[in-house]
């Protein structure tokens, strides 16, 4: 069976300050996926890398996918409550289906 | 108009009851997902369809079924509620010629199943 996991589960710091994600699998995936889902609504697509050792930078947030395409990271730099939310990191083993992580909650104040 | 759409947006039911939920799609996608969230789990894939004719079951089937009545309608019924069925439910969609991998999300139910 195929995980992902994420870490960590929960996060809360005040504005202004830099975080990273993690999501880590034992398991290679050709391309994978970073979503925010924000109360009341489905997840939304933020970005997808797919070659090995990619780093893709969305404004504040970076993207990066691991050499063996196994584990990705999420770093965003000085945080704003508009980056509240949980982030679900989701990986393709090849068949166009989704494994999905857990996810993490972040909480950003202000 | 959002592109997915569930209805209903939450629901109440009574263990035993049989209940539908629906989702409908206007992306013209041929792929069509159901998941359940429930909090630390993370989204778990309950059926999914690649085109009318096609319909799989994910890793958590029992005590679900579903039906793709057309191209964009994919319903997921619960024949029995249970308690422990109350959960979060999202519908997805894929297949967008520019990615296939991306998927669009509906907007979720909340289920209580008393």
């Amino acid at each position: 069976t195929q995980l992902l996991e994420q870490s960590p589960q929960f996060l809360s710091i005040q504005e202004g300050e830099n975080l990273t994600v993690y999501c880590n699998s034992s398991s290679v995936f050709s391309s994978l996926q970073w979503y925010r889902q924000e109360p009341g609504e489905g997840p939304v697509l933020l970005v997808t890398v797919v070659t090995g050792g990619e780093v893709k930078k969305l404004k504040r947030l970076t993207f990066q996918f691991g050499d063996a395409r196994k584990d990705s990271s999420l770093h965003i730099t000085a945080a704003q409550p508009g980056d509240t939310g949980l982030y679900l990191c989701a990986g393709a083993p090849g068949n166009y289906q989704l494994i999905w992580g857990a996810g993490t909650k972040l909480i950003i104040k202000p | 108009d959002a592109d997915v759409t569930q209805t209903p947006r939450n629901r109440i039911t009574k263990t035993g009851k049989r209940i539908m939920l629906e989702c409908s799609q206007t992306k013209g996608h041929d792929r069509m997902y159901w998941y359940r969230q429930d909090p630390g789990l993370g989204l778990r894939l309950i059926y999914y369809s690649f085109d009318v004719k096609d319909i799989n079951k994910g890793e958590i089937s029992d005590g679900y079924s579903v039906s793709r009545q057309a191209q964009a309608k994919f319903s997921l019924s619960l024949e029995s509620a249970i308690p422990n069925q109350t959960a979060l439910y999202f519908c997805a969609t894929s297949g967008g010629d520019r990615d296939k991998r991306t998927q669009y999300f509906g907007p979720g139910t909340r289920l209580l199943v008393l």
